[in-house]
């Protein structure tokens, strides 16, 4: 049974640092990746897919990294901004019709 | 021009109530889901549908009936309602089961309350 793990659970930072979020998985036989933000009371926004072919994607300054063998995604985001602040999602499909998602990272980006 | 839209954006409603949320795609997906996300931010998959066909349904109780009339739309409805079904309902869609080349759409979600 799949299960999918984010550390940290929240995180604090000083506005300009790069950071970088985690997510595990334990089965690694996955079809797709994929990173969500979630503003407070709001809907998941898509930041990126990551195919099981694929080592990463990156948008603007997110970079995501996949290592199926490890069972590992990372998050980079580069000099980061309060307008990060959010709970970042990961989700694996390692089945059919279904994702499976992280417990989230709650990251607060400090002016 | 949102691409999966949920109505109502807020409901909340009596214990022992039928209530209905709504969704609609114009992504023009195959395969549409249920998610619920509970009070600690969870989200965990309730029922997917493939060209309108129950593909999951993951030991939800019987009180919720999802209905897929057509490949554009999934409705769910919950009968008498409790206490424990309050949390927000987020509706979805994806091109094929594993997300296709564009990864699964959010809608923005149905925030229950029971009272």
């Amino acid at each position: 049974k799949q299960e999918v793990t984010q550390i940290p659970a929240a995180l604090s930072v000083p506005e300009g640092e790069n950071l970088v979020l985690n997510c595990s998985f334990t089965d690694s036989a996955i079809y797709n990746l994929q990173w969500f933000r979630q503003d407070p009371g709001k809907g998941l926004t898509s930041l990126l897919l990551i195919q099981s072919s694929q080592r990463e994607q990156t948008s603007g300054r997110l970079n995501a990294s996949l290592d199926k063998s490890s069972g590992r995604s990372t998050l980079y985001i580069a000099a980061s901004q309060p307008g990060d602040s959010a709970t970042y999602l990961c989700a694996v499909s390692s089945g059919t019709y279904k994702y499976i998602f992280g417990t989230g990272t709650r990251l607060k980006v400090l002016a | 021009d949102t691409a999966v839209s949920q109505t109502p954006k807020y409901l909340v409603t009596q214990m022992g109530n039928d209530k209905s949320i709504k969704c609609e795609q114009n992504l023009g997906h195959d395969t549409m889901y249920w998610y619920k996300q509970d009070s600690k931010k969870f989200l965990k998959i309730m029922f997917s549908y493939n060209n309108k066909e129950l593909i999951i349904n993951e030991t939800v109780p019987n009180r919720f009936s999802p209905k897929s009339p057509d490949k554009a739309h999934l409705n769910l409805h919950i009968n008498s309602l409790e206490l424990g079904d309050s949390a927000v309902y987020f509706c979805a869609s994806s091109q094929g089961g594993q997300g296709g080349v564009y990864g699964y759409t959010f809608g923005s979600g149905t925030r229950l309350t029971v009272v």
